[in-house]
């Protein structure tokens, strides 16, 4: 079945470490997003990629990357986690034209925490 | 720019009875709209959605909804709860950007009882 993957479901990692999540799709979808879900709290985009073009949200802190180096793969690099930014990171995908616009479909989310 | 409220954070309902979660949205242009339900430690799965065409839709598990833009409204309903049914449901809003942005609502958790 075509789908979005994120990997791992669950990360821990240490107050200033460096970590990276990834998510993979097999929908073959030229847009993918990466949001941030705090508890009890709806989604926030955090960036998006349409294709190669990388699109930050003005309000997403620099403290957060992304990489997509093809269609199927885009990780999101938090170069040094505060304890602020323990959350659900939600990844999502999308096929985008000019002429039609579709629902996104999302992963199973990785949830971080921060030691 | 466009917004979504959700009118209850939380609603409780009984097994067999109707649910309605109330949506309303703010929007310059014709919209695009929303259901996503999230379980507990999950990711978000579409419900349904209105883009154009008949202003009542249906989705998966039982569910419609119905768009009315005198209302500026796109209530969720269901017959006839099931225990299943318990999650979190986000109602969202695009208004076509050339990136398909969605416009969450905050959220409404429903409770199921026996």
């Amino acid at each position: 079945d075509a789908m979005v993957i994120q990997n791992p479901r669950y990360q821990v990692t240490q107050f200033g470490k460096p970590v990276t999540l990834s998510c993979s799709q097999t929908l073959n979808h030229n847009v993918m997003y990466w949001y941030q879900q705090k508890s009890s709290q709806a989604p926030k985009l955090l960036f998006h990629y349409y294709d190669k073009d990388f699109n930050n949200e003005a309000d997403t802190p620099d403290n957060f990357q992304s990489r997509r180096p093809n269609t199927s793969f885009c990780f999101l690099d938090i170069r040094s986690p505060g304890l602020g930014d323990a959350a659900m990171y939600l990844c999502a995908t999308s096929r985008v034209t000019l002429s039609s616009y579709n629902e996104q479909f999302f992963g199973p989310g990785t949830r971080l925490t921060v030691l | 720019a466009q917004s979504v409220t959700q009118l209850g954070s939380h609603v409780s309902v009984s097994e067999g009875a109707l649910v309605l979660l109330r949506c309303n949205y703010s929007s310059s242009v014709p919209p695009y709209l929303f259901w996503y339900v999230q379980y507990p430690n999950q990711g978000l799965q579409l419900l349904l959605k209105y883009t154009t065409g008949a202003t009542l839709v249906k989705g998966i598990n039982g569910f419609e909804a119905e768009f009315k833009k005198s209302e500026t409204s796109f209530h969720l309903t269901k017959p006839s709860a099931h225990m299943s049914d318990a999650a979190e449901y986000f109602c969202a809003v695009s208004v076509g950007t050339s990136y398909g942005k969605l416009t969450f609502g905050q959220g409404t958790i429903l409770t199921v009882h026996p």
